[in-house]
């Protein structure tokens, strides 16, 4: 069975410095992992997502991910963060041939001036 | 360029009642998920539809149904709704069951429960 693990409920920075926001996953076959942003009262928008092609993915916003196998690890991150960043982020993971998605519980993104 | 669609956006009820919250989608995709979404919970699946004509429980199925309308429309009731019902529910669609395509969200409908 796969799961995602968000090792952090909330991360703090101030603006321009830098983000990361970490995730571990478990899954039993090859999958794809996402990461996606909830602002408040809206839905979720993608921000970026790896599917075994390169393993530096790029995402919008100048946010990009890295995954590493070795470490099942997919964190998050961003060169310098912007108050519009401030938001809940998820990392979701699909077991490969499946379309369910296992979601992390999120991570509160806060960025203060 | 509406995307997926949900309504209503809020919704107030009392225990017993019972509802039925939309979804509707404009890109022509063939699979549908419904979500609930709880304080520290993440998102977790109620129900799916893999393609039109079909429909499988996700991982918090009891006290919903869900009906497949047609290709566009992926409705969500609740018979005997409860307090434990109280969550913001979210409406998705992909493009097939299985492939690479990531699911696109509407923007919820808020329900609480008294």
């Amino acid at each position: 069975a796969q799961s995602v693990t968000q090792l952090d409920s909330h991360v703090s920075v101030s603006e321009g410095t830098p983000v990361l926001l970490r995730c571990n996953y478990s899954s039993s076959y090859s999958p794809s992992l996402f990461w996606y942003v909830q602002h408040p009262n809206k839905g979720l928008q993608l921000l970026l997502k790896y599917t075994s092609a390169a393993t530096l993915v790029k995402g919008i916003n100048g946010f990009e991910a890295e995954f590493k196998k070795s470490e099942t690890s997919f964190h998050l991150t961003k060169p310098s963060a912007h108050m519009s960043d401030a938001a809940e982020y998820f990392c979701v993971v699909r077991e490969s041939g499946y379309s369910t998605l296992t979601f992390g519980k999120g991570t509160m993104l806060l960025v203060s001036p | 360029n509406a995307g997926v669609t949900q309504t209503p956006k809020f919704q107030v009820l009392k225990t017993g009642q019972s509802m039925t919250l939309q979804c509707a989608q404009d890109m022509n995709h063939n699979s549908m998920y419904w979500y609930r979404q709880d304080p520290g919970m993440g998102l977790r699946l109620i129900y799916y539809s893999a393609s039109e004509g079909t429909t499988d429980k996700g991982e918090v199925p009891n006290g919903y149904n869900v009906s497949r309308l047609n290709k566009r429309e992926f409705s969500l009731r609740l018979e005997s709704a409860a307090p434990s019902q109280t969550s913001v529910y979210f409406c998705a669609s992909s493009e097939a069951w299985g492939s690479n395509q990531p699911q696109h969200f509407g923007d919820g409908t808020r329900l609480s429960i008294l």
